[in-house]
C-alpha cells in the first residue's frame, strides 16, 4: 500500500526557518517525481515545489530562493527546507507523488500544519 | 504564474450531470494534455479522480469524465450523488516548467 506521511509542521515566527519530511512507504521511490503542495485554510492547492527522479528542481516564483525541496533515495524521504518564512506561507503542506514524467499527483500524504505567526 | 481559472460553486440535484470549466492560457491548458483533477472532502487529502485530460484511474467512477477544448479543460460528473458534494480542482503543467492548480469548485447536491 502507498504511503506518504507528512512531519515537522510547527508554529514558528516569520523570519524563522523550519523543515519538513515526507516518509515515503509501500513503492519504489526513486522511481517516481515528488511534490510538495500547500492549502491556506479555506484556500486553494498551491504547487510549492517539484524534485525530479534526477534531482532537478522546480520552484515557483512564490518561494523560490527561499524554500529547497530534496529527496534521500535511500531513506524513501522527501524534506522541504522553508528558510525565510513569511505569514503568508502559513498552510498545510501536502507531499505528493507523480509518475515518471508525468504532471499528475495520484497519491497525496495528509499533510502537515505550518503556521507563521508571532 | 496565475491560477487556472474555475467557478466557484456548481449545483445540482441527485441524478443530473454537472460541469465545472477549467480555463487557462496556451502556456498550460491549450499547450500540454497535462490536465488532471483532483476531488477533495473537508479535512481530507485530495484524490486524483481524472489526468491527463480524460482518463480516470483505478477505481474511479465512470460517472466522471474529462475533455478539453483550446484554453478551456472540463470535468462532468453524470448521475450526481451525495457523495459527489465536495471541492474539485484541476491543475496543469506549465511552459515554464512549473505546475498550476485552478483555484477551486465547490458542488453542491441540492
Amino acid at each position: 500500500e502507498v504511503q506518504l506521511v507528512e512531519s515537522g509542521g510547527d508554529l514558528v515566527q516569520p523570519g524563522g526557518s523550519l523543515r519538513l519530511s515526507c516518509a515515503a512507504s509501500g513503492f519504489t521511490f526513486n522511481n517516481y517525481d515528488m511534490h510538495w503542495v500547500r492549502q491556506a485554510t479555506g484556500k486553494g492547492l498551491e504547487w510549492v515545489s517539484t524534485i525530479g527522479t534526477a534531482g532537478d528542481t522546480y520552484y515557483p516564483g512564490s518561494v523560490k530562493g527561499r524554500f529547497t525541496i530534496s529527496r534521500e533515495n535511500a531513506k524513501n524521504s522527501l524534506y522541504l527546507q522553508m528558510n525565510s518564512l513569511r505569514a503568508g506561507d502559513t498552510a498545510v503542506y501536502y507531499c505528493a507523488r507523480a509518475p515518471l514524467g508525468e504532471s499528475y499527483y495520484d497519491y497525496w500524504g495528509q499533510g502537515t500544519l505550518v503556521t507563521v505567526s508571532s | 504564474q496565475s491560477a487556472l481559472t474555475q467557478p466557484a460553486s456548481v449545483s445540482g440535484s441527485p441524478g443530473q450531470s454537472i460541469t465545472i470549466s477549467c480555463t487557462g492560457t496556451s502556456s498550460d491548458v491549450g499547450g500540454y494534455n497535462y490536465v488532471s483533477w483532483y476531488q477533495q472532502h473537508p479535512g481530507k487529502a485530495p484524490k486524483l479522480i481524472i489526468y491527463v485530460v480524460n482518463k480516470r484511474p483505478s477505481g474511479v467512477s465512470n460517472r466522471f469524465s474529462g475533455s478539453k477544448s483550446g484554453t478551456t479543460a472540463s470535468l462532468t460528473i453524470s448521475g450526481l450523488q451525495a457523495e459527489d458534494e465536495a471541492d474539485y480542482y484541476c491543475s496543469s503543467y506549465t511552459s515554464s516548467s512549473t505546475w498550476v492548480f485552478g483555484g477551486g469548485t465547490k458542488v453542491t447536491v441540492l
